[in-house]
């Protein structure tokens, strides 16, 4: 089945640092989508990308959809402790096919 | 607006016994999907509703877990009989027709098998 790539499985860095992750796939997905999941919470969607080589922003984080369509990144810039939590990609197959393929998450750290 | 509701959100069982958990999607929303997330990993599908019918059950584990959602709303999953290792977190997800990227998910609910 397919199987989403994501780099790097935990980071620690320190407030008002920038963070970078990302996903890769040896599939092509229609859809890349970034969610945050806090302890205890449902995954809450924060960007979500619809064509190869979008570039989208939300607030502090901004997120590609890369030409390949095999894999995208989000940026978070200046981070803030309330960054803290884990944040899935996920993408989702064209052809008609509604589901969504999620990576095993990057569990983010912020230190005051 | 509410969002996806799911209750109850902590359950322990013994092993063998039977569970049962409850989602209510976000209003208007008529696709409804349920996903098992184990600790550590990202949510994996294990059906997806298109209003009353299951158009994507093909990860549901059919010998003991089933689901309805009798009235195109909300919707039950159940595991009978349960084993350890189904302990994991259950979530709910409701979306727009059209639009899956677009996923809103409750909180879930924490299943521990013992």
């Amino acid at each position: 089945g397919q199987q989403l790539n994501q780099s790097p499985q935990s980071m620690f860095i320190q407030e008002g640092e920038d963070v970078s992750m990302n996903c890769t796939s040896s599939s092509i997905f229609n859809t890349w989508l970034w969610y945050k999941q806090d302890p205890g919470e449902g995954p809450v969607l924060l960007i979500a990308l619809y064509k190869a080589g979008e570039l989208t922003s939300n607030g502090r984080l901004t997120a590609q959809f890369g030409i390949t369509r095999k894999d995208s990144f989000l940026n978070i810039s200046a981070s803030i402790p309330s960054d803290v939590g884990i944040y899935f990609c996920a993408g989702q197959l064209g052809g008609g096919s509604e589901k969504l393929v999620f990576g095993k998450g990057t569990k983010l750290t912020v230190n005051p | 607006e509410a969002g996806v509701v799911q209750s109850p959100r902590y359950k322990i069982i013994e092993k063998k016994q039977p569970v049962a958990f409850w989602c209510n999607p976000i209003s208007g929303h008529n696709t409804l999907y349920w996903y098992l997330q184990n600790l550590g990993q990202g949510p994996e599908l294990l059906i997806r509703y298109e209003n009353e019918e299951a158009v994507d059950d093909s990860q549901l584990p059919k010998d003991r877990f089933s689901a309805e959602r009798l009235k195109g709303v909300d919707s039950t999953l159940k595991i009978q009989p349960a084993e350890l290792g189904d302990s994991a977190v259950y979530l709910c997800a409701s979306s727009l027709a059209g639009l899956a990227g677009e996923q809103y998910f409750g909180p879930g609910t924490r299943l521990t098998v013992t």
